[in-house]
């Protein structure tokens, strides 16, 4: 089962765009990579997906490499309401039983100062 | 229109007690998970299920014990509590499990005393 790394904490300023990297050398073949933001006392909210190359959606990009071993979440122009945990998580894809096993890793929590 | 929902919010009880976690989704998805998130906010599942059956059972003590009446309810249930069992449990739920879109409940407030 593929493990993630992230940055533990991450400061920036209004504004400014944030790339949060995860790294994931044991990525395996059918893995996707999938980025969740969470904010106190809530649940996790999808924010992006991607296989590899580059993924855009209205709220962020996700950049992964050829070898996928690694994956950065972009935000841009972040604001103070961008300040929660981002979770980086790789999906295990367990054969034809249509079941996945998530690994959340531990989370970098992102403070934006005005 | 609430998606996931979970009840109670918060639930505070004794060591030894035996208590259970509600939750229940209105997106017609067909696989729902437990997760656990302790106090270093690790976020561990715990359960899935899909169509009604058991598809991910992580090393949890048999002390869980989930049950899926039907697809849009997964309840958990805690037997003999402890200490360690402190914690905000998630539920999430899914289409399919392929591309792990979840949408994850409010979040059960969890406090042995």
């Amino acid at each position: 089962l593929a493990k993630t790394t992230q940055p533990i904490s991450m400061d920036s300023y209004e504004g400014q765009e944030v790339n949060i990297t995860c790294s994931h050398n044991n990525i395996a073949t059918n893995d996707y990579i999938t980025w969740y933001q969470q904010f106190p006392s809530q649940g996790p909210r999808f924010i992006i997906q991607g296989y590899k190359t580059k993924v855009t959606n209205e709220v962020a990009s996700l950049f992964i490499p050829a070898d996928r071993k690694s994956s950065t979440l972009s935000l841009p122009r972040v604001s103070l309401s961008d300040t929660a945990v981002y979770y980086c998580l790789v999906g295990d894809i367990a054969g034809s039983s249509n079941t996945g096993k998530l690994i959340f890793g531990q989370g970098t929590t992102l403070q934006v100062k005005p | 229109d609430t998606a996931v929902s979970q009840t109670p919010k918060y639930l505070v009880t004794q060591m030894g007690n035996d208590k259970s976690i509600k939750c229940e989704q209105n997106l017609g998805h067909d696989t729902m998970y437990w997760y656990k998130q302790d106090s270093k906010k690790f976020l561990k599942i715990m359960f899935s299920y899909n169509n009604k059956e058991l598809i991910i059972n992580e090393t949890v003590p048999n002390r869980f014990s989930p049950k899926s009446p039907d697809k849009a309810h997964l309840n958990l249930h805690i037997n003999s509590l402890e200490l360690g069992d402190s914690a905000v449990y998630f539920c999430a739920s899914s289409q399919g499990t392929l591309r792990y879109e979840q949408y994850f409940g409010p979040g059960t407030r969890l406090t042995v005393t």
